[in-house]
């Protein structure tokens, strides 16, 4: 089982601010099978990144991802209102499926 | 665009079984696979498995095997999972996801639209 670790558990960041996002994968995602998800309180995950770089359908460009292998990181260039929430990263290129134990971004 | 509607909350008692419904709106699974994670109170989403539906296989999970089915009725657009032997850490909400682009190693992938979630509490 490929197991993610997250990092920062919670980063307080105020709007206007980069937010650099970690998730280290053991043992490695084969083919940057690697997904990032945006989640608020009661509601479902939404896909931001797929494939390690690629943003979802309708995701804003300040929304970048990056990484291969053990180590990748989640970008969101500068901070709106809207983004402060929880982030998980998936891999999906083993079975099991796993996800990380996310990083909440939280408003300083 | 298309929507996953699911089923209602559910209260079981331990040992019994739940199933749960998961309806495309707008649109059909036959170009996609389909997945159930769950999301424990407080923690993050773990995948139970996948299933796509030409010709209808399916992936679970280890830590769910035996105990967990997923199916798929083409004619109704409807997924289902049923989880048996239920005990109380199976409390949970449950989402079904639906897959893009399947990866042939898991009949999963990244989870492009998710159902709004089925709360299914365990409870004496």
């Amino acid at each position: 089982e490929i197991v993610l670790t997250q990092s920062p558990g919670t980063l307080s960041l105020s709007p206007g601010e980069r937010a650099t996002l970690s998730c280290r994968a053991s043992p490695s995602v084969g083919s940057s099978y690697l997904a990032w998800y945006q989640q608020k309180p009661g509601q479902a995950p939404r896909l931001l990144m797929y494939g390690a770089s690629s943003r979802a359908t309708g995701i804003p460009d300040r929304f970048s991802g990056s990484g291969s292998g053990t180590d990748f990181t989640l970008t969101i260039s500068r901070l709106e209102p809207e983004d402060f929430a929880v982030y998980y990263c998936h891999q999906y290129g083993s079975s099991p499926l796993t996800f990380g134990g996310g990083t909440k971004v939280e408003i300083k | 665009q298309v929507q996953l509607v699911q089923s209602g909350a559910e209260v079981k008692k331990p040992g019994s079984s739940v199933k749960v419904s998961c309806k495309a709106s707008g649109g059909t699974f036959s170009r996609y696979g389909l997945s159930w994670v769950r999301q424990a109170p407080g923690q993050g989403p773990e995948w139970m498995g996948g299933i796509i539906p030409i010709p209808g296989t399916a992936n679970y999970a280890q830590k769910f095997q035996g105990r967990v089915t997923i199916t798929m009725d083409e004619n109704t657009i409807t997924a289902y999972m049923e989880l048996s032997s239920l005990r109380s850490e199976d409390t949970a909400v449950y989402y079904c996801a639906r897959v893009a682009e399947v990866v042939p190693e898991t009949l999963a992938g990244a989870f492009d639209i998710w159902g709004q979630g089925t709360m299914v509490t365990v409870s004496s």
